[in-house]
């Protein structure tokens, strides 16, 4: 059974720092894209970034560019959502989602984490 | 970036009745070299994250029951729900795979009359 559990949310001022993780079982995680898609309270979904099995290409919304960098640990099957420079319109539920495919840029998600709480305040 | 933008907002189907959700990209996410329209649904519900209900417009996941079904092409998509069941209450969100920035619709809430 795939499962994805992420962690690292928490309550964080504005300009400082916060690290999520996803945790991956229940499938060969090196084999498959992953992304970082969040939703802010009381609205849609808003993809963050992605990354290849491989960890060698990433890919990121315009809204965190330059900010915020994924990685994965393909040794540890986790993946990894460095948010830096955050700000009130970062705070939302981060969710870890899975792909069905290895390196593909254009990719729906068919699992998803239950998310963590990423609040922005001081 | 692609602007994908569903409609209505939100609508309200009696038990066993029909609901219709339609979903517009700003531009055609049909890749013509394999005929394939870049087009997934999600189904939200309160206190869930998203599940994967459709992909490639018109194809339903496994375990997905046949009442939902989604159709369309290039830049004009709908999920269908044959006859709503109080399960699915819930708010549904189109997604564009064609190119990144991966983007989605704005969500329709769906409830019960």
């Amino acid at each position: 059974e795939v499962q994805l559990l992420e962690s690292g949310g928490n309550l964080v001022q504005p300009g400082g720092s916060l690290r999520l993780s996803c945790a991956a079982s229940g499938f060969t995680f090196s084999s498959y894209a992953m992304s970082w898609v969040r939703q802010a309270p009381g609205k849609g979904l808003e993809w963050v970034s992605a990354i290849f099995g491989n960890g060698a290409s990433t890919y990121y919304a315009d809204s965190v560019k330059g900010r915020f960098t994924i990685s994965r640990d393909n040794s540890k099957n986790t993946l990894y959502l460095q948010m830096n420079s955050l700000s009130a319109e970062d705070t939302a539920v981060y969710y870890c989602a899975k792909s069905p495919y290895y390196d593909s840029s254009g990719t729906n998600f068919d699992y998803w984490g239950q998310g963590s709480l990423v609040t922005v305040s001081s | 970036d692609i602007v994908m933008t569903q409609s209505p907002d939100s609508l309200a189907v009696s038990l066993g009745e029909r609901a219709t959700i339609n979903c517009k990209s700003s531009q055609s996410v049909l890749y013509s070299s394999n005929n394939k329209n870049y087009l997934a649904w999600y189904q939200q519900k309160p206190g869930q994250p998203p599940k994967l209900l459709i992909s490639w417009a018109s194809t339903r996941e496994s375990g997905v029951p046949d009442r939902f079904s989604g159709s369309g092409s290039g830049t004009d998509f709908t999920l269908a729900i044959s006859s709503l069941q109080a399960e699915d209450v819930a708010v549904y969100y189109c997604q564009q795979y064609y190119s990144p920035p991966l983007t989605f619709g704005g969500g329709t809430r769906v409830e019960i009359k």
